[in-house]
């Protein structure tokens, strides 16, 4: 089954503790991207990649780090988390980016709680 | 970037077709609508999306006007299951990125 696949789905973790969010996809695409979303501010664009070995900031990326060594994985890094990351992450994927790129497949989230 | 503007909730009796309406006034000549749900607290999903012409898939119908200036999605015959967020979006090319800005949607609830 074509998919997006996220892990774990909830973490609970304290300040300062680093930890990484796994983003896996099976289809082959070219793009991924994490967002974050929260109460009132909808989703916000974390960082992306373009494909392999290219990454850029995306509209919110203070306090996170990303790689892309291979096509399937993107993880998100939170090298020192503080509770104002407490959020919900999604990670995303498409076949090719730009202005009349595809459609977005998304993951099912990852609950994050920094205390 | 063009944004989009929707009403924050609407409800709809089940069975009922549901239209959701969006308007994207800013709208550039090559720009896509995209339509994507949310239910609960889960990934988006995508819809359906268009560019000038009427679209129509296994899930709903897309019309857009002549203008492109706003946009309507029908869900022709809605279900329980079709309680969720729904994100009208504009495809932007900022940095060449596939950034859909998602703003708070419209929360569809369907009636029994």
């Amino acid at each position: 089954e074509a998919q997006v696949t996220q892990n774990p789905r909830y973490l609970i973790t304290v300040t300062g503790k680093k930890l990484t969010v796994t983003c896996s996809q099976n289809m082959n695409h070219e793009y991924m991207s994490w967002y974050r979303q929260d109460p009132g501010l909808g989703l916000r664009q974390i960082y992306y990649s373009m494909n392999v070995e290219v990454t850029d900031k995306g509209d919110v990326p203070e306090g996170y780090k990303v790689s892309r060594k291979e096509k399937r994985n993107f993880p998100l890094i939170l090298e020192s988390p503080s509770p104002n990351q407490t959020s919900l992450y999604f990670c995303a994927s498409s076949p090719r980016a730009g202005r009349w790129g595809a459609p977005l497949h998304f993951g099912n989230g990852t609950r994050l709680t920094v205390t | 970037d063009a944004k989009t503007t929707q009403p924050p909730s609407m409800d709809c009796a089940e069975g009922r077709a549901a239209n959701l309406p969006c308007n994207h006034s800013t709208i550039s000549g090559n720009e896509y609508v995209y339509w994507y749900r949310q239910i609960h607290s889960q990934g988006p999903q995508y819809i359906i999306h268009g560019l000038k012409n009427n679209e129509t898939n296994e899930m709903a119908s897309l019309i857009i006007t002549e203008d492109r200036k706003s946009s309507t999605l029908i869900l022709p015959h809605a279900t329980l299951r079709d309680t969720a967020v729904y994100y009208c979006i504009v495809g932007s090319d900022k940095r060449g990125a596939n950034n859909l800005f998602f703003g708070t949607g419209t929360r569809l609830t369907v009636i029994p």
